[in-house]
């Protein structure tokens, strides 16, 4: 299995300009989630999905779209980026959302930079 | 609302020496507590969780962690810290939900030679 999968790693944005944020797994989760990481705050939630065509809000939701129309992919879209979005993204999956024994899987990271 | 506090932002240790890291929570009921390890371009690396039962929590990579509701802590051990430990520690809360899950601001372990 290859987990939890991130793409692009780095990416640098204009003001302005949009862009997706890929994640795929292949471990059949249904609940999968994106999180930001800022430094001093720790990881905050963006928006969630417990499967296939059902997505939810975090904390920190504005800003972000998301879709879920399979099982394995859960982009994020940024619409019209700015410089307070300049974070490191994660995406995390586990079995359910109230799987909450089981092991929740982050992919590696996507770093954004908005100028 | 849960919350999570690592008081410590950055702590240097030498390679072989104890390691003590710090996290306190507040939380309305019985809290589901985490601990996790990222290295240096990596996703987050569960160690160790707590759900119930013993108080004392065994996880990988040799590391373990004590819940003490009286204080509300959950303060990650390790015995002798190995060069390869260095990394970011986040300690998190959660409840019955995957979506309640709360994060520290996170830890930064140095290790001296």
């Amino acid at each position: 299995n290859a987990g939890v999968t991130q793409t692009p790693k780095f990416q640098v944005l204009k003001t302005g300009q949009s862009m997706t944020l890929q994640c795929a797994q292949d471990m059949n989760h249904e609940y999968m989630s994106w999180y930001r990481q800022d430094p001093g705050m720790g990881l905050r939630l963006i928006h969630y999905s417990v499967g296939a065509g059902i997505t939810d809000q975090g904390e920190v939701p504005n800003g972000y779209n998301v879709s879920r129309s399979t099982t394995e992919d859960f982009p994020l879209r940024l619409l019209s980026a700015a410089p307070s979005q300049t974070s490191v993204y994660f995406c995390a999956s586990t079995y359910r959302m109230t799987a909450r024994r089981e092991t929740q899987y982050f992919g590696p990271g996507t770093r954004l930079l908005v100028l | 609302a849960q919350s999570v506090t690592q008081p410590d932002i950055h702590i240097t240790v030498s390679e072989g020496a104890s390691l003590e890291l710090r996290c306190n929570y507040s939380y309305g009921a019985t809290p589901y507590l985490f601990w996790y390890v990222q290295s240096p371009g990596q996703g987050l690396q569960l160690l160790l969780k707590y759900f119930s039962g013993d108080t004392l929590v065994q996880g990988i990579k040799g590391f373990e962690a004590e819940f003490k509701r009286s204080q509300s802590s959950f303060n990650l051990r390790k015995p002798s810290v190995h060069w390869s430990d260095a990394a970011e520690y986040f300690c998190a809360v959660g409840g019955d939900n995957n979506n309640d899950m709360r994060f520290g601001a996170g830890t930064r372990l140095t290790v001296k030679p």
